[in-house]
């Protein structure tokens, strides 16, 4: 099946400094990708749609300044938290759509970020 | 705003058959009902997905009613591995909303 790989799988910071997540769709374009976030015992939450060469669409409540999301080619978005605070960590989950509109997603390992 | 209701939590006997239903009362004539998975800390996997009619793959079945209000998905005999949330989503247009799922427990 499809592959959706992120980097990295993990990543503790300081905060007040920003940091970078990646998601790559490894053998099939993405024309959609989504982000999401999960607080520990608690469900995937969506973030934002991203579609590939236009600005993201975020969820009510998500600060679009906060969560930078870039989808500049059709395989790859990346999800950057700027001037991360520990309310920040969680686990972030990308998920990447085929062209072929309302087709199956697939979703990336995750990525725990902890802010310290 | 999920539009699924799912029971907290199931346990089902290794080697049985786990059913894990699922209600979706305002569903739409066109939104698939789509089963995902989330083994502790990995990303969801997809397990099933369809519209109106029952439905088959390697992993599992997913029966849908008459009136499509309600699902179940099967899986035919549990192992240890199987352990794990299950969520049943109605999709909305491109968006894939997760509700709080159904705890799995496979017991030896």
């Amino acid at each position: 099946g499809a592959v959706v790989s992120q980097h990295p799988s993990w990543v503790i910071c300081k905060s007040g400094t920003s940091v970078k997540i990646e998601c790559r769709s490894l053998d099939f374009q993405a024309t959609t990708m989504f982000w999401y976030r999960q607080f520990p015992k608690q469900s995937l939450m969506l973030m934002a749609t991203s579609n590939e060469g236009s600005k993201a669409t975020y969820e009510q409540g998500v600060e679009k300044d906060k969560f930078l999301i870039n989808h500049a080619s059709l395989t790859l978005s990346t999800l950057t938290v700027t001037s991360a605070h520990p309310e920040d960590s969680s686990f972030y989950i990308c998920s990447a759509q085929g062209s072929l509109a309302g087709g199956r997603l697939y979703f990336g390992p995750g990525t725990r970020l902890t802010v310290l | 705003d999920a539009k699924t209701t799912q029971p907290t939590s199931m346990d089902c006997a290794e080697g049985r058959a786990a059913n894990l239903p699922c209600n979706h009362s305002t569903i739409s004539g066109n939104e698939y009902v789509y089963w995902y998975r989330q083994i502790h800390s990995q990303g969801p996997q997809y397990i099933i997905h369809g519209l109106k009619n029952n439905e088959t793959n390697e992993m599992a079945s997913l029966i849908i009613t008459e009136d499509r209000k309600s699902s179940t998905l099967i899986l035919p005999h549990a192992t240890l591995r199987d352990t794990a949330v299950y969520y049943c989503i109605v999709r909305v247009g491109n968006d894939m909303r997760f509700g709080a799922g159904t705890r799995l427990t496979v017991k030896p």
